[in-house]
């Protein structure tokens, strides 16, 4: 059975600082691999995607990703009270899928608090 | 471009009632899922249609949930007949091409 494990939180970190967000999958065939974030009540918002070894960033985010270890993680810099919602670590079997043959396979979250 | 758009945003029956939720995709997703998302946990893939056909829907409850997508676009899910442990958010994402999936705003279902 595919299982993607995060810590549930809640995880605090003061405004201003590095918040880092862990994720490992259980299938060694995963080749696609997504960051969402969802704030209480609503529905999960696509934030980071990545397919290959190594780190991507996208403005604060950072993605990155060892097929190896099979560990996935999200860095958010300068971390903003709005930043602070549960995010979720979603895998796929298929390279650049957001949903292939069995969808995507979400942890559970971890809730992320920013302290202002 | 309009989002996903789902119907009603929130339910509440009493058990043994049926209950439906309607999801309309984004224009020309072909791809359409429904979840089912329990508190405190990540959402769990309950159906997937590739425009009218339903590809997978092993975790799918066949006894008391079905779905169908008529014409390839909008989707019911309906539960019959609904039970405590169904009381959950029912979220519908749609994904076009090698797009990844964009959720719907949810159903957010109450069994009494």
């Amino acid at each position: 059975q595919k299982e993607v494990e995060q810590n549930s939180g809640p995880l605090s970190v003061p405004e201003g600082a590095i918040a880092s967000l862990n994720c490992t999958y259980s299938d060694r065939g995963s080749q696609s691999f997504f960051w969402y974030r969802q704030y209480s009540g609503k529905s999960p918002e696509l934030i980071m995607s990545i397919y290959s070894n190594g780190d991507k960033e996208d403005g604060r985010f950072t993605a990155q990703l060892n097929k190896a270890s099979q560990y996935v993680s999200l860095l958010i810099r300068d971390s903003q009270p709005s930043d602070s919602a549960t995010y979720l670590c979603a895998v796929n079997p298929d390279l650049y899928s957001g949903g292939g043959a069995d969808g995507l396979t979400f942890g559970k979250g971890t809730h992320l608090i920013i302290q202002p | 471009e309009a989002g996903v758009v789902q119907s009603p945003r929130y339910k509440i029956i009493e058990k043994k009632q049926p209950v439906a939720f309607w999801c309309n995709p984004i224009s020309g997703h072909n791809t359409l899922y429904w979840y089912l998302q329990n508190l405190g946990q990540g959402p769990e893939l309950l159906i997937r249609y590739e425009n009218e056909e339903a590809v997978d829907d092993s975790q799918l409850p066949k006894d008391r949930f079905s779905a169908e997508r008529l014409k390839g676009v909008d989707s019911t899910l309906k539960i019959q007949p609904a039970e405590l442990g169904d009381s959950a958010v029912y979220l519908c994402a749609t994904k076009g091409g090698i797009e990844t999936q964009y959720f719907g705003p949810g159903t957010r279902l109450l069994v009494l």
